[in-house]
């Protein structure tokens, strides 16, 4: 079975503070995908990477920046954190450039700034 | 830009009941369309996909429907357990593997 997994299940930060979220996959895909979810928003895709150190803006990738060094592993970073990014934060993984595929995600990591 | 919805007031049923969820859309005209089932506080997992092509699929209790016309997917549960409350998700392709995700409909099934 295909595995995601995220760093942190909780976290709880102060404003202005660099984050780091980290995200792991351990089937060897190619594309990787950061959300946030919030009620009556739905999931919203803030980066996403389709190889080793590429990048591709979502719909909302103001105040983030990602990072993917290694093919299993790709970060979400928060340069300097909002309460309005208090959110839960999904990461998902699909194969590769084949179409209808499906996303797998981890847990979700669940942040709060204060 | 693609707005999709899913009906925001959660659906109570009746254990063996047939559940019906809704997912409409605008202002695209997706390949293809996924359901997920979310639990609360982890993620969502895939359940369905149906291509523009096809009007119906089937997996065990789940049935999901596609028309491209009225721009709507109908995802049924039919007899429906107490196991199956969650939320369910639509998703449609929005091109090069991106997708973009409705807001959910809570399902929740009364022994």
């Amino acid at each position: 079975d295909v595995k995601v997994t995220q760093s942190s299940r909780y976290l709880v930060k102060r404003t202005g503070e660099k984050v780091f979220l980290e995200c792991v996959q351990d089937m060897d895909h190619e594309n990787m995908f950061w959300y946030r979810q919030d009620p009556g928003l739905g999931l919203r895709l803030i980066y996403f990477s389709y190889d080793v150190k590429m990048k591709e803006k979502g719909d909302i990738p103001e105040g983030y920046s990602v990072s993917r060094e290694k093919k299993e592993r790709f970060s979400l970073i928060l340069e300097s954190a909002s309460t309005n990014q208090t959110s839960m934060y999904l990461c998902a993984s699909s194969p590769g450039e084949r179409s209808m595929e499906t996303q797998y995600f981890g847990p979700g990591t669940r942040l709060l700034v204060l | 830009s693609q707005k999709i919805e899913q009906n925001s007031e959660a659906l109570n049923i009746q254990e063996g009941k047939t559940a019906t969820l809704t997912c409409n859309y605008t202002n695209y005209s997706p390949a293809y369309l996924q359901w997920y089932r979310q639990d609360p506080g982890r993620g969502p997992v895939f359940l369905l996909l149906i291509r523009e092509n096809e009007k119906e699929k089937r997996k065990e209790r789940l049935k999901v429907t596609f028309d491209t016309t009225l721009k709507q997917s109908l995802f049924h549960i039919t007899a429906s357990q107490p196991a199956d409350s969650a939320t369910y998700l639509c998703a449609l392709e929005g091109g090069f593997n991106k997708f973009y995700f409705g807001s959910g409909t809570k399902l929740n099934v009364k022994p």
